[in-house]
């Protein structure tokens, strides 16, 4: 089974604080994910990265940043996190690239929480 | 990013079928896909269709697609309690992804 695990499950910071959340594949994806879900919003994707030390940017970059240092993890930096930024953050990763049938395996999220 | 436009809530009773639809605008999507979010859980997939399908079926569950006016369905028969989830759908394009706001669906027993 493939599996996408992220470092917290919950976590609470304060404003202005540098937050990393982690996630780490373990099926050799080339294709790893962030988005972040809010309620009526859906999933909205904030940097994407096609191998190690490539990344591109999402629909919301803003305030964010990215890091894939090794193929099996992709971490999403908050330089200096602001209350806007509290939400539920999804990682994913997709097996290949190209055009065909592609399936997104999700992490279980990580519900950030800024003071 | 593309707009993928579902309602926001659907309610039905235990044992009736739940019909989730979905909007989407970008007529070239190859893939479009369904995927449930438990709660407290990431996405899982569902089911997907092609974009040259119109219909496609697994056990309780049925997609329908409209390629003509970009609409795509979810049909859940004989619902059940543990089908409450969020149902997103979302179409591909290339490595990119673009996923709907997502319909909560509650069954009621």
């Amino acid at each position: 089974d493939v599996k996408v695990t992220q470092s917290s499950r919950y976590l609470v910071k304060r404003t202005g604080e540098k937050v990393f959340l982690e996630c780490v594949q373990d099926m050799d994806h080339e294709n790893m994910f962030w988005y972040r879900q809010d309620p009526g919003l859906g999933l909205r994707l904030i940097y994407f990265s096609y191998d190690v030390k490539m990344k591109e940017k999402g629909d919301i970059p803003e305030g964010y940043s990215v890091s894939r240092e090794k193929k099996e993890r992709f971490s999403l930096i908050l330089e200096s996190a602001s209350t806007n930024q509290t939400s539920m953050y999804l990682c994913a990763s997709t097996p290949r690239r190209g055009w065909g049938w592609n399936e997104q395996f999700f992490g279980p999220g990580t519900r950030l929480t800024v003071l | 990013g593309e707009d993928v436009e579902q309602s926001l809530f659907l309610s039905v009773r235990e044992g009736d079928s739940s019909v989730i639809n979905c909007t989407y605008t970008d007529s070239s999507s190859t893939y479009l896909y369904w995927y449930k979010q438990e709660p407290g859980a990431g996405l899982q997939l569902l089911t997907y269709i092609f974009s040259n399908m119109d219909m496609k079926q697994d056990q309780r569950l049925t997609v329908l697609l409209n390629k003509k006016d970009k609409h795509l369905s979810l049909r859940i028969a004989d619902t059940q309690t543990g089908d409450s989830a969020i149902y997103f759908c979302a179409e591909s394009t290339g490595n990119q992804f673009y996923f709907g706001t997502g319909t909560s669906l509650t069954v009621i027993p």
